[in-house]
């Protein structure tokens, strides 16, 4: 199976500007997740999606980010405007049952210089 | 490119060696972890996963040791090789669905 998807690969933006990443899920899993992974550390959840619902975005900062799944399929994640501190990889994952088996794309790696 | 994990603790072994991967996990509510292999530039890949109500899951030179009482988690690799070569995370699962990653470990593989 086709695993997740995530675009571009790569951002440099300037402190201020914004900044969008994509990701297409694994066909037919109904949950989705963003995390983001400064460098040296774990990953951090920012939001879960269950179809195109959010089940969780408590650590999202929502003065600056936003995300959304519209149709239950693809998903954005938008950062306005971006902070120097927001330099990290933003990896999307998804699950058939939101309970196990998740599958972690590539990453879209931020520099906010 | 850049790697991840420059100032994660690092264990280093020689080829050939099995390697054991230490995690403490935070919530005794936990009923699911998973241990994740990233490569440098890679997301997370999956290597094994164990559920609360067993204490030990063998794969291919791969085992996962649960310790509920002391909240604890090991990964162990046997006959190391160089491609194993990654930073290691430990993740458990909440009641919340929320997958929640450790720390991290570097393994590196020497020759």
């Amino acid at each position: 199976e086709a695993g997740v998807a995530q675009s571009p690969r790569y951002k440099i933006i300037e402190k201020r500007q914004s900044v969008a990443f994509w990701c297409n899920p694994i066909s037919g899993h109904a949950t989705l997740y963003w995390y983001q992974q400064i460098l040296g550390q774990g990953p951090k959840l920012l939001i879960q999606f269950q179809n195109n619902g959010v089940v969780d975005d408590s650590q999202l900062p929502k003065d600056r980010f936003s995300a959304e799944r519209l149709k239950g399929v693809d998903s954005t994640l938008k950062i306005q405007p971006a902070k120097l501190e927001d330099s990290a990889v933003y990896l999307c994952a998804s699950s058939f049952t939101g309970g196990g088996s998740y599958t972690f794309g590539s990453g879209t790696r931020l520099t906010v210089v | 490119g850049e790697s991840v994990g420059l100032h994660l603790p690092t264990l280093s072994v020689q080829e050939g060696d099995n390697s054991i991967i230490n995690c403490a996990y935070s919530n005794s509510a936990s009923d699911y972890f998973i241990w994740y292999k990233q490569e440098s530039g890679k997301g997370p890949q999956f290597i094994i996963d164990i559920r609360s109500n067993m204490d030990k899951r063998q794969g291919q030179r791969v085992t996962v040791l649960l310790n509920k009482t002391v909240k604890h988690l090991s990964l162990q690799i046997a006959a190391t090789q160089p491609g194993d070569s990654a930073v290691y995370f430990c993740a458990e699962n909440s009641i919340t669905d929320k997958l929640i990653f450790g720390t991290g470990t570097r393994l590196q593989v020497f020759p």
